[in-house]
């Protein structure tokens, strides 16, 4: 079965201060998709990144960058100089090929204070 | 700009009456989704459709129904609002990918329904 864990409900950080949010997933297939979303207090989900189980580079989006490693089943986000516009809900989530169903993880909170 | 919207943004209503949440979007997306999403933040999907006339149920048992008889629109439903339905409602587009699984969703803001 799918599933996605997000351990950490809640994070505090100062501006600046470097911050990763972590994600674990199980699933028994190959071939499948990992998502990370962005829910700011507005309320709308905001996608970040979607990334196949075949490609296991790093990637790097300004401040954001991302660490998939299959050998342990994880996929965090690091937002590096974090910034209180960063401050949201960030949601983990799976795909498997042929389901068009998302599963998500239960969200991480992260406040950045000024 | 959204090209998903949501209507109402926030409803508070008595037990009993019956609620429809409204969801349009402007993409020409197919694949529609209802999400419910409780206090604790969790995200469930309660509904989803293919494309017009075709509505699923999701992995969470849900009370509500849908309708797809145009593309653009996806209304949900519940005929008997109770206090056990007071959630946040997130609704939800994709265009079919090259592969399906890959789907990157377009989320409206969301309705939060109360009922009291």
């Amino acid at each position: 079965a799918q599933k996605v864990t997000q351990a950490q409900t809640e994070i505090s950080v100062v501006e600046k201060e470097d911050v990763t949010l972590d994600c674990v997933y199980e699933t028994r297939d190959t071939t499948y998709y990992l998502f990370w979303y962005k829910q700011p207090p507005s309320g709308e989900l905001v996608f970040l990144i979607r990334r196949n189980s075949f490609d296991e580079q790093n990637e790097i989006s300004g401040r954001y960058s991302w660490n998939f490693q299959k050998s342990t089943s994880s996929f965090n986000f690091t937002i590096t100089a974090s910034q209180v516009v960063d401050s949201a809900v960030y949601f983990c989530a799976l795909s498997e090929l042929n389901t068009d169903k998302l599963i998500f993880g239960t969200g991480t909170r992260l406040q950045v204070f000024p | 700009e959204a090209d998903i919207y949501q209507t109402p943004r926030y409803l508070v209503i008595g037990t009993g009456k019956k609620i429809t949440l409204e969801c349009s979007q402007t993409m020409g997306h197919d694949k529609m989704y209802w999400y419910q999403q409780d206090p604790g933040m969790e995200l469930h999907l309660i509904h989803y459709s293919y494309g017009v006339n075709s509505t699923e149920k999701g992995d969470l048992s849900s009370e509500s129904t849908v309708s797809r008889i145009r593309t653009e629109h996806f209304p949900l439903t519940l005929e008997s609002a109770r206090p056990s339905h007071t959630s946040q409602y997130l609704c939800a587009s994709s265009e079919i990918q090259f592969s399906s699984g890959a789907n990157v969703l377009t989320f409206g803001a969301g309705s939060r329904l109360t009922v009291l």
